[in-house]
């Protein structure tokens, strides 16, 4: 596709359900970011992945957030036992190159995740 | 500690006039600064950026401006159109450890009143 896709766009679950949020990076782009914006808040950054290492996940907020990129390519955000903090709206982005400087980032639409 | 503030949390102007947004930030480490512009139910779309050895960046209406001294930067859109209605979050790059990950204000809700 021409941009970043993530699925779903919209996920309920109770307190204590595990959820995965999918990404699917523009073709060919080797940084992968993921990033957590709660309502009324700037993206809060996540983690990091530079083709399938994961470079920094300073910003994951527990144990319970896991996210892999095994392929290079599609990328997985894994939430286990969700609580309701962890309600926001969970943003892949990715870009061309590994600096911001020479290839600034595009951002997908997000997966809303409410958690009841 | 927020480490970029957008300190207006909204800004309306006339269709015609100049907007100008602003940005503060507090860590002297930062080199890179960005624009993003976002409607509802849609990601961020970057807008144009700067960098630190620079003090302008114009981009047709949009332009940046930094004034590293003050650690403070703005985006100035002139003329402001209907359609620049949206939400504008201002971004500084980090580099550390091999990443370079953004770090965002709260962001200012533009809108433009034909």
């Amino acid at each position: 596709g021409a941009g970043v896709s993530q699925s779903p766009r919209y996920k309920v679950a109770k307190r204590g359900q595990d959820v995965a949020l999918r990404c699917d990076p523009i073709s060919g782009h080797v940084s992968l970011f993921w990033y957590q914006q709660a309502l009324g808040q700037g993206p809060e950054f996540l983690t990091y992945f530079q083709n399938e290492a994961q470079l920094d996940k300073s910003g994951l907020p527990s144990d319970r957030f896991f996210a892999e990129r095994p392929e290079g390519s599609v990328s997985t955000l894994k939430i286990q036992r969700t609580q309701q903090e962890d309600s926001a709206v969970y943003l892949c982005a990715s870009s061309l190159d590994r600096t911001v400087n020479n290839s600034p980032l595009h951002f997908g639409n997000g997966t809303r995740l409410t958690v009841t | 500690d927020q480490q970029v503030k957008q300190n207006s949390p909204s800004l309306s102007v006339q269709e015609g006039r100049i907007s100008i947004l602003n940005c503060d930030y507090t860590n002297s480490m930062f080199d890179y600064f960005l624009w993003y512009k976002k409607y509802p139910a849609e990601g961020p779309t970057f807008l144009i950026s700067i960098s630190s050895i620079k003090d302008k960046n114009e981009d047709g209406r949009f332009t940046v401006f930094l004034n590293k001294s003050a650690k403070h930067l703005s985006l100035h859109i002139v003329p402001s159109q209907p359609g620049d209605s949206a939400v504008y979050f201002c971004a500084a790059s980090v580099a550390q450890g091999g990443s370079e990950k953004l770090v965002f204000g709260k962001g200012t809700k533009l809108t433009v009143n034909p």
